[in-house]
C-alpha cells in the first residue's frame, strides 16, 4: 500500500540555520505529494504541494522538488525563524482525495 | 468565511460513555474527513464522505459511527467510549486534492 517515511525528530535549531526534512514515499501510480505544517494548538495547514515529477513546490521559504527517481520530496528552507517552530507532515495522495501521512517530524528554532 | 469548525474543542469521558464530534465546513466541500492524531503516528484516517449521505472506512473505523446528513456537516459518534479512543481528532474537507483542517478535539477517556 501507499506510504510516507520521513525523518525523525525531534529537530532544534538555532535561527537563521538551514532545515532539511527527508520525505520518501512508496505508492502504486503517480503520487500528489504534500507537506503539512502544524503549528501548536493547531490544526494542520497545507505548506505546500507538487503533483508531478520534477515539479518544485514552494511557499513562505520553504521548498520540495518531486523526485520520482529516488521518490523523494525533501522540505528545505534556507533560513529558518523561531515562528517556523511546527510539526511538519508529508503525505501523499494517488486518488485525489484521500492522503496517506508521515508520522511528522517536530522542528524547534531558538532564538 | 469559517473554513472548518470543530465541537467541541475539549471533552472528557469514562469508559462506556458515548458522544458526538461535530464538523461543520463552509466552504461547499462535496469531500470530508475525520482523522484521529497519536503521537509517533501521524494522522490516521476513521471514516471519509465523498458526498452528501454517503460514508466509507478509512484505515482505522473500529469503534466509530459517522454520518453525513448535510453537506457541510459531518459528525463522528462513539458508542462506547475505551482508553485507546483518547486522541486528537481532526476533521477536514477537501476540494481539488488539497484538504483544510479543522483546529482539532482533544479527547481523553478515563
Amino acid at each position: 500500500g501507499d506510504s510516507v517515511t520521513q525523518m525523525e525528530g525531534p529537530v532544534t535549531l538555532s535561527e537563521e540555520a538551514f532545515l532539511t526534512i527527508n520525505c520518501t514515499y512508496t505508492a502504486t501510480g503517480y503520487p500528489s505529494l504534500f507537506w503539512y505544517v502544524q503549528y501548536p494548538g493547531e490544526g494542520l495547514q497545507l505548506l505546500l504541494k507538487a503533483t508531478k515529477a520534477d515539479d518544485k513546490g514552494s511557499n513562505k521559504g520553504f521548498e520540495a522538488t518531486y523526485r520520482k527517481e529516488t521518490t523523494s520530496f525533501h522540505l528545505e528552507k534556507g533560513s529558518v525563524q523561531v515562528s517556523d517552530s511546527a510539526v511538519y507532515f508529508c503525505a501523499l495522495s494517488t486518488d485525489d482525495y484521500k492522503l496517506s501521512f508521515g508520522a511528522g517530524t517536530t522542528v524547534t528554532v531558538r532564538a | 468565511n469559517a473554513g472548518v469548525t470543530q465541537t467541541p474543542k475539549f471533552r472528557v469521558l469514562k469508559t462506556g460513555q458515548s458522544m458526538t464530534l461535530l464538523c461543520a465546513q463552509d466552504m461547499n466541500h462535496e469531500y470530508m474527513y475525520w482523522y484521529r492524531q497519536d503521537p509517533g503516528m501521524g494522522l490516521r484516517l476513521i471514516h471519509y464522505s465523498v458526498g452528501e449521505g454517503t460514508t466509507a472506512k478509512g484505515e482505522v473505523p473500529d469503534g466509530y459511527n459517522v454520518s453525513r446528513l448535510k453537506k457541510q456537516n459531518f459528525l463522528l459518534g462513539l458508542e462506547s467510549a475505551a482508553p485507546s479512543q483518547t486522541s486528537v481528532y481532526f476533521c477536514a474537507s477537501s476540494i481539488r486534492g488539497t484538504q483544510y483542517f479543522g483546529p482539532g478535539t482533544r479527547l481523553l477517556v478515563l
